[in-house]
């Protein structure tokens, strides 16, 4: 079965630090990965697809980019209203599986 | 602005079915594909069913196939989710979402029909 591998499945880190989350997944899917974030009782918000094109109005601290079947999701300096998690999706086929979230945290 | 109304969830008994329904405003319903996500109760999001925009295309995740079936009238904006044979694995909060183009990433998401499925 396909799936998409998420890590880290948390992480903490301090305001203005530098975030890394990674999805790898179980096939190639050409660039057909995007990225969520849901902030605690709230609706997943697109940031990311075509893994690296910014959805408009998201802010440019987050990057995305991809590296055959690895994809990472980059916030370059992480701010209070960035505590979420955050999911990768893939789009290529059916099944549109989705990674299992991180949980990103301020220290 | 871009509005999706999720209706319908409700308390079922296992064995039951439900039927949700989702209410598209601010967009050319008939030109977008559109897709259910659920997420049960403290875990991750779940992909359930895409319905392309012509209603002609629909797909289906693994462990709903044959219990879950997915529609459109794009001459009212409505998408629909029937749902059969319910399970107690079933519960979950069932989001409706717009593909931002077909076959892509949603852009779009309700703010979701709660389903519980419980004796």
């Amino acid at each position: 079965d396909f799936q998409m591998t998420q890590s880290p499945s948390s992480l903490s880190a301090s305001v203005g630090d530098r975030v890394t989350i990674t999805c790898r997944a179980s096939r190639a899917i050409s660039n057909y990965l995007a990225w969520y974030q849901q902030r605690p009782g709230k609706v997943p918000k697109l940031l990311i697809y075509a893994a690296s094109t910014l959805q408009s109005g998201v802010p440019s601290r987050f990057s995305g980019s991809a590296s055959g079947t690895d994809f990472t999701l980059t916030i370059s300096s992480l701010q209070p209203e960035d505590v979420a998690t955050y999911y990768c999706q893939n789009y290529d086929n059916a099944p549109l599986t989705f990674g299992g979230g991180t949980k990103v945290q301020i220290k | 602005e871009v509005q999706l109304l999720e209706s319908g969830g409700d308390l079922v008994q296992p064995g039951g079915s439900l039927r949700l329904s989702c209410a598209a405003s601010g967009f050319t319903f008939s030109s977008y594909t559109m897709g259910w996500v659920r997420q049960a109760p403290g875990k991750g999001l779940e992909w359930v069913s895409d319905i392309s925009a012509s209603g002609g295309n629909t797909y289906y995740a693994a462990s709903v196939k044959g219990r879950f079936s997915i529609s459109r009238d794009n001459s009212k904006n409505t998408l629909n989710l029937q749902m059969n044979s319910l399970r107690v694995e079933d519960s979950a909060l069932y989001y409706c979402a717009k593909a931002r183009i077909s076959g892509s990433s949603y852009d779009y998401w309700g703010q979701g029909a709660l389903v519980t499925v419980s004796s």
